[in-house]
């Protein structure tokens, strides 16, 4: 199992540009999660799916979009980036609400 | 307002040395709290997990303990190894209305672990 990965690793954007993240996951996971993190302060939730065609607004989601087309792929999309957008971007999963998420190995986006 | 302290921001300390983070919250109504390590540049990893009932757990060199009426917790990591240098993260997730569990997660606390 590869459990949770993201694609790309690293990308750098200009501002104004579009790009698109994908998260996908081989666990069967209901749950999935974008979320990003910046210094000095804690994971903070983008945007999220409870299941194949539904996604919800987290914490902080203005500026993205979600999909969830196909339960293992869970896309992240800037429209317009921004460099307040500068950050590294994890996805994660979880089979239940309450249970445990696993995270993927990140995305680290600058965008100039 | 729900929030997650840990303390302290960072630590060092000499392999083979015991050390224990701390992390509060205020979080309500509490539904459990998770310790995660996060290496440099990679994504967290679950360490324990624990719910209002519980109020130790382990998991190899790692005991997380629980005390549910003052609403805190800590982490102990017994006989460190330089592979426990990471940034370990507190997160406490709130039962109420929402699909995701609204998890509240803390700053972190980043350890060094020198030889």
């Amino acid at each position: 199992n590869a459990g949770v990965t993201q694609t790309p690793k690293f990308r750098v954007l200009k501002t104004g540009q579009s790009m698109t993240l994908l998260c996908a996951q081989d666990m069967n996971h209901e749950y999935m999660y974008w979320y990003r993190q910046d210094p000095g302060m804690g994971l903070r939730l983008i945007h999220y799916s409870v299941g194949e065609g539904t996604t919800a607004k987290g914490e902080v989601p203005d500026g993205y979009n979600v999909s969830r087309l196909k339960k293992q792929n869970f896309l992240l999309g800037l429209e317009s980036a921004a460099p307040s957008q500068t950050s590294v971007y994890f996805c994660a999963s979880s089979p239940l609400r309450y249970n445990e998420q696993f995270f993927g190995p990140g995305t680290r986006l600058t965008v100039l | 307002k729900n929030q997650v302290e840990q303390s302290p921001q960072s630590l060092i300390i000499l392999e083979g040395k015991n050390c224990t983070l701390q992390c509060n919250y205020t979080v309500s109504p509490f539904s459990n709290l998770r310790w995660y390590k996060q290496d440099t540049g990679r994504g967290p990893v679950s360490l324990t997990i624990m719910t209002f009932s519980e109020n130790t757990k382990s998991n190899g060199r790692y005991t997380a303990t629980l005390d549910a009426d003052t609403k805190q917790s800590s982490l102990h990591i017994t006989a460190s190894q330089l592979s426990d240098s990471a940034s370990y993260i507190c997160v406490v997730s709130a039962n109420y209305g929402g699909s995701q569990g609204n998890l509240i997660f803390g700053k972190g606390t980043k350890l060094s672990v020198k030889p």
